[in-house]
């Protein structure tokens, strides 16, 4: 079975700059999510989407920070413009929660991508 | 709102030993609690995930318990070797299937 798919792994930009992360999910999971993980602290959660829809988005910085899922699938997170302070590893997961397979605990576990590390120079 | 915290933040110890890191959690409505390791510059590798129902998991030289009660959970892992070293993640699922994260522990096995 295919893992959570990152890419880029690796990106530079400089501030005010404008950069996309693409995510795809383990096929039929319904829950996606995007973590923020800036170097010695652990993952925030930025957004969570079951299907193509928002669960959460409440600690997403919405004057730069974008993500959509199109068609329940791949998803991108898009930062514009980019601040020194958005430097981080940008990790995204997901579950089956939501996919027909009911609420059982065993569905809840995430897998998680391997990240793309942001450096904002 | 949901507070993950792990304890200690960085620990060394020589190989061979076992060791117990921490995790306590503020919100006892979880429907689990997972186990990380994160080795540098990569992703979350999931080592345990533990049921709200139950009570511990093991997998090889890594157990987990849990005490919902308590908010609570601790990561056994015996006879370390340095292949071990890594930073060891918590996180609490709940609410509406979100995962929180504690700052983990940053474990050394010396050879």
């Amino acid at each position: 079975e295919a893992g959570v798919a990152q890419s880029p792994r690796y990106k530079i930009i400089e501030k005010r700059q404008s950069v996309a992360f693409w995510c795809n999910p383990i096929s039929g999971h319904a829950t996606l999510y995007w973590y923020q993980q800036i170097l010695g602290q652990g993952p925030k959660l930025l957004i969570q989407f079951q299907n193509n829809g928002v669960v959460d988005d409440s600690q997403l910085p919405k004057d730069r920070f974008s993500a959509e899922r199109l068609k329940g699938v791949d998803s991108t997170l898009k930062i514009q413009p980019a601040k020194l302070e958005d430097s981080a590893v940008y990790l995204c997961a997901s579950s089956l929660i939501g996919a027909g397979y009911g609420a059982s605990y065993m569905n809840t576990e995430a897998f998680f991508g391997q990240g793309t590390r942001l450096t904002v120079v | 709102k949901q507070e993950v915290t792990q304890i200690p933040a960085a620990l060394s110890v020589p190989e061979g030993e076992n060791l117990v890191l921490n995790c306590s959690f503020t919100d006892s409505a979880i429907y689990n609690l997972q186990w990380f390791r994160q080795d540098p510059g990569k992703g979350l590798t999931s080592l345990l995930l533990i049921q709200s129902s139950q009570r511990e998991q093991t997998s090889g030289r890594l157990n987990a318990s849990l005490d919902k009660s308590s908010g609570r959970s601790t990561l056994y892992i015996a006879a370390s070797q340095p292949g071990d070293s890594a930073t060891y993640l918590c996180a609490s699922c709940s609410g509406t299937y979100k995962y929180i994260f504690g700052t983990g522990t940053r474990l050394k096995v010396l050879a």
